[in-house]
């Protein structure tokens, strides 16, 4: 089965600054890569997903990328703010509809 | 449009007792249904999955048990609660090669 690993577990960024957060996957034949914003006591939210036919994905502050190639994708958050400090989950699965594999979770502390 | 309900929101148990959760979608047809369970500061364990009525898939083997008596509605289980059950229950839906939508959670503490 598939098996999803996120990295950090947890990141602090100073208002203003980018962060980053990757995630690996290891079956090939998925093509779906979601990333869910979870703040505290809430549901976890879509924030944005990538399908295996673009490598880029970009809104507004949020981007993702994915290499097929080398089973990676990452979630890039510019000019953070204070109200992006949450709980990041990445997934992974064959295609959206599908059962997804979640990541660990990434907790981002925005410090103002 | 969609939404998806469960309930009840919160709720705290003694050991041994059972538990009944409820979730509930609306404004679609033969949606692909999930239990979730996060412990505390923890990631998102599946629990069940359901593709249809009737259909249940369990990932974990434990105490708790999926029921799915009509198409949208789908209900977690136990007869007798443990410690380790507490913890934030979360339904969710998809449609097929649609997106994965969490319910509000439901909050169990287990005393």
């Amino acid at each position: 089965g598939e098996n999803v690993e996120q990295h950090p577990s947890t990141l602090s960024v100073q208002e203003g600054d980018s962060a980053v957060i990757k995630c690996t996957y290891s079956d090939s034949a998925s093509n779906y890569f979601p990333w869910y914003k979870q703040e505290l006591g809430k549901r976890p939210q879509l924030i944005i997903d990538i399908r295996s036919n673009v490598g880029e994905k970009k809104d507004q502050r949020i981007a993702v990328t994915l290499n097929k190639t080398a089973k990676h994708f990452s979630l890039h958050i510019t000019e953070t703010q204070p109200e992006d400090s949450a709980v990041y989950f990445c997934a992974a699965s064959w295609s959206a509809g599908n059962m997804l594999t979640f990541g660990g979770g990434t907790r981002l502390m925005v410090k103002p | 449009s969609q939404t998806i309900h469960q309930w009840p929101a919160t709720l705290v148990q003694p050991v041994g007792s059972p538990l009944s959760l409820e979730c509930t979608v609306e404004g679609t047809s033969n949606p692909n249904l999930y239990w979730y369970r996060q412990a505390a500061g923890r990631g998102l364990q599946l629990l069940f999955y359901s593709v249809g009525i009737g259909q249940i898939s369990s990932e974990v083997p434990q105490n708790l048990s999926a029921s799915r008596p009509q198409d949208r509605q789908f209900i977690l289980s136990s007869k007798k609660l443990l410690l380790s059950d507490s913890g934030f229950y979360l339904c969710a839906w998809s449609a097929p090669f649609g997106e994965l939508f969490f319910g509000e959670g439901s909050r169990l503490t287990v005393l």
